[in-house]
């Protein structure tokens, strides 16, 4: 199984900042995700990371608010752009190999925008 | 679109009781079926998982069941511990890849 880093674990950010969360995998993934989980909720995707290209976001999430760079196979990162208290959220990055594999999470980052 | 309905969203069993958590999604095409366990604070875990190939799969207490013509899978967990007190999500694999998730069910155990 890979075991995923994930940091800052928690922030408290001033609104109108940005915030990179970082996310490095112990071994090559195919690919890599980026979710969010408000609090007592389910987790929501923002974007597939994808590896030499542009990230592919879902409905509700744009670029400028939340660029992500995947440079190799073991590392990713997601930008909370211009952050307003709404932001305020977990953030989860999430990995796997191809195929049928199972898919594994970091640990998770608290943002809290004040 | 992409989605999977769960139920109950919250449950509460006495310890030794059985749980059982029931997912019903959309996309028939889908083949992974992950249940994963979130205790608060922290990542979610994969507790079980299932593919399409078989109907059921068990791991000690825990077991899954998944009924691909009526596009149900569900979770059994029996002689429930206080320790299985947590948020479970069912999910399954979209078109794209990702996992769509159920919105959790919060099981709480009491001793």
């Amino acid at each position: 199984s890979a075991v995923i880093s994930q940091k800052p674990s928690r922030d408290i950010c001033q609104r109108g900042t940005s915030l990179t969360i970082q996310c490095q995998v112990d071994s090559q993934v195919t690919m890599m995700f980026w979710y969010r989980q408000q609090p007592g909720q389910s987790l929501t995707l923002i974007a597939t990371a994808n590896q030499g290209s542009e990230a592919t976001y879902e409905s509700g999430f744009v670029i400028d608010k939340f660029p992500i760079s995947r440079p190799n196979l073991t590392f990713s990162t997601l930008t909370v752009s211009n952050m307003s208290p709404e932001d305020s959220s977990i953030y989860l990055c999430s990995a796997r190999t191809g195929g049928d594999t199972e898919a594994f999470f970091g640990q998770g980052t608290r943002l809290t925008v004040v | 679109g992409e989605n999977v309905e769960q139920h109950p969203s919250t449950l509460s069993v006495q310890e030794g009781d059985s749980a059982v958590i029931k997912c019903t999604y959309s996309d028939s095409a889908s083949n992974y079926f992950p249940w994963y366990k979130q205790e608060l604070g922290k990542r979610p875990q994969l507790i079980i998982d299932i593919r399409s190939n078989v109907g059921e799969k068990k791991d000690q207490r825990i077991a899954v069941t998944l009924n691909k013509t009526a596009k149900h899978f569900s979770l059994h967990i029996t002689e429930t511990q206080p320790e299985d007190s947590a948020v479970y999500f069912c999910a399954y694999r979209g078109s794209q890849g990702n996992l769509i998730f159920g919105k959790g069910t919060k099981l709480s155990v009491k001793p």
